[in-house]
């Protein structure tokens, strides 16, 4: 079935470091992609999207490109801020059944410290 | 409503006690899924509706996990006699339609915790 890597943490930074976060997949057909945040206390929450093959989705200075011929979505910041420190969770849509289930990675825990 | 509620969001039990978790999500959407979320680790698909049809619920673990959404709305995930391999975050979502570019929003979740 469908699967999600993301390369593990934690990931320490120093406050207006550069970020990357690898994730990887296998999938049948082609899936949207996603990454979703977890901050400190709160729910999931969507931070990006990118739903075909070389879509670059971008928000609050998050960044991922959509590679077909590598199947991956890294995540990348150009200078992370402390209130970043979240956990990171890289997901695709797998529509090979009814519905959209998401298949998400593992997370990946990020430590901005100032 | 503002975005997707679950209540409880904290429920201790007893190993062998029935719980019942509910999800309300935002007005007017069509798909609703539940998740279990171990810790350390990501969510992973319990089923998901299409209004009031269940229409896949290959995620879940075994005949004492079962969910209905009897109005196309509110849904409520229920596991009977529990056992302490069933503490776990579980989370609901939805989204307004049913393709898979859209979005879904994802409520604060439900930590259970089986003594």
């Amino acid at each position: 079935g469908d699967s999600v890597t993301q390369m593990e943490g934690p990931v320490t930074l120093s406050e207006e470091a550069f970020l990357t976060i690898n994730c990887t997949y296998t999938a049948t057909g082609y899936p949207s992609l996603f990454w979703y945040v977890q901050y400190p206390g709160e729910g999931l929450q969507l931070l990006l999207k990118a739903t075909k093959a070389d879509d670059k989705g971008s928000n609050k200075g998050f960044e991922a490109t959509y590679r077909k011929e590598t199947t991956s979505f890294h995540l990348e910041k150009g200078s992370v801020q402390v209130s970043d420190s979240a956990v990171y969770f890289c997901a695709l849509s797998d529509r090979s059944t009814y519905g959209n289930k998401l298949v998400f990675g593992a997370g990946t825990i990020l430590r901005v410290k100032s | 409503g503002a975005g997707v509620s679950q209540s409880p969001r904290y429920k201790v039990t007893k190993r062998g006690q029935d719980v019942a978790l509910r999800c309300d999500p935002i007005s007017g959407h069509v798909s609703l899924y539940w998740y279990r979320q171990a810790l350390g680790q990501g969510p992973e698909f319990l089923t998901y509706f299409n209004y009031e049809a269940q229409q896949d619920k290959s995620g879940l673990p075994n005949d004492r996990f079962s969910a209905e959404r009897p109005e196309g709305s509110i849904s409520t995930l229920t596991i009977q006699r529990t056992e302490q391999r069933d503490s776990a975050m579980y989370r609901c979502a939805s989204q307004s339609g049913t393709s898979g570019q859209e979005t879904q929003y994802f409520g604060p979740g439900t930590r259970l915790l089986v003594l």
